[in-house]
């Protein structure tokens, strides 16, 4: 199955930082997803991003399918993005989705 | 509001007794599934669905059954729950592009 990498597995910020985070996939995919877990448990969509670049508010995401890896950024943190981030990837027509293990990102204000 | 919802949201039961958790989604989305999420394991697939009577295992399938009787739900039955099923449940939902989530159960079994 497809391996899914994520780095750096834990983050610690000052509020107003930028950080970026990174995923990286074993096999071509037709589908990534991030996802913000936040401290009640709630898995949140950030973006569908199998490949290019999106961006909501402080929050942008690139992938680049054709070397396997995206990156999520995340500009000006404020303490509310604490949590953590989750990559999945996946084949839609096999519905293997695949997490990674997660970024834990604390932003201390 | 596009959504998937699961039911209960935290249950806490005794080992041996039968329980079903509900999930839902009004999307019309064709494929569902379900993770479980433990520390240091990440999330995991239990079951997935890819249409109404179509289902199949995942990584972690013993102990559980699904059935897909109508689009819409996807439960999740375990017939005789043991400690190690004490766990984060996640149902999710498809259509061939962005997976969705519902709100999670929080299950304990004592």
């Amino acid at each position: 199955g497809i391996q899914v990498e994520q780095s750096p597995p834990d983050l610690i910020l000052q509020e107003g930082a930028n950080s970026t985070l990174r995923c990286n996939f074993s096999d071509s995919v037709n589908n990534l997803q991030w996802f913000h877990q936040n401290p009640w448990g709630q898995l949140i969509n950030l973006f569908y991003i199998p490949s290019g670049t999106k961006q909501n508010g402080r929050l942008s995401a690139t992938t680049v399918a054709t070397e396997r890896y995206s990156l999520l950024y995340i500009s000006s943190s404020q303490t509310t993005d604490s949590g953590v981030y989750f990559c999945a990837v996946g084949l839609y027509n096999n519905n293997d989705m695949r997490f990674g293990a997660g970024t834990r990102l604390t932003v201390k204000p | 509001e596009a959504q998937v919802t699961q039911n209960p949201r935290y249950l806490i039961t005794v080992t041996g007794k039968k329980l079903t958790v509900t999930c839902s989604q009004n999307m019309n989305h064709e494929y569902m599934s379900w993770y479980r999420q433990d520390p240091g394991l990440g999330l995991r697939q239990i079951y997935y669905s890819m249409n109404v009577e179509v289902t199949d295992k995942g990584d972690v399938p013993e102990g559980y059954k699904v059935s897909r009787k109508e689009k819409r739900n996807f439960p999740l039955i375990l017939e005789s729950p043991s400690p190690n099923q004490t766990s984060l449940y996640f149902c999710a939902s498809s259509l061939q592009g962005a997976w969705y989530f519902g709100p999670g159960t929080r299950l304990t079994v004592t």
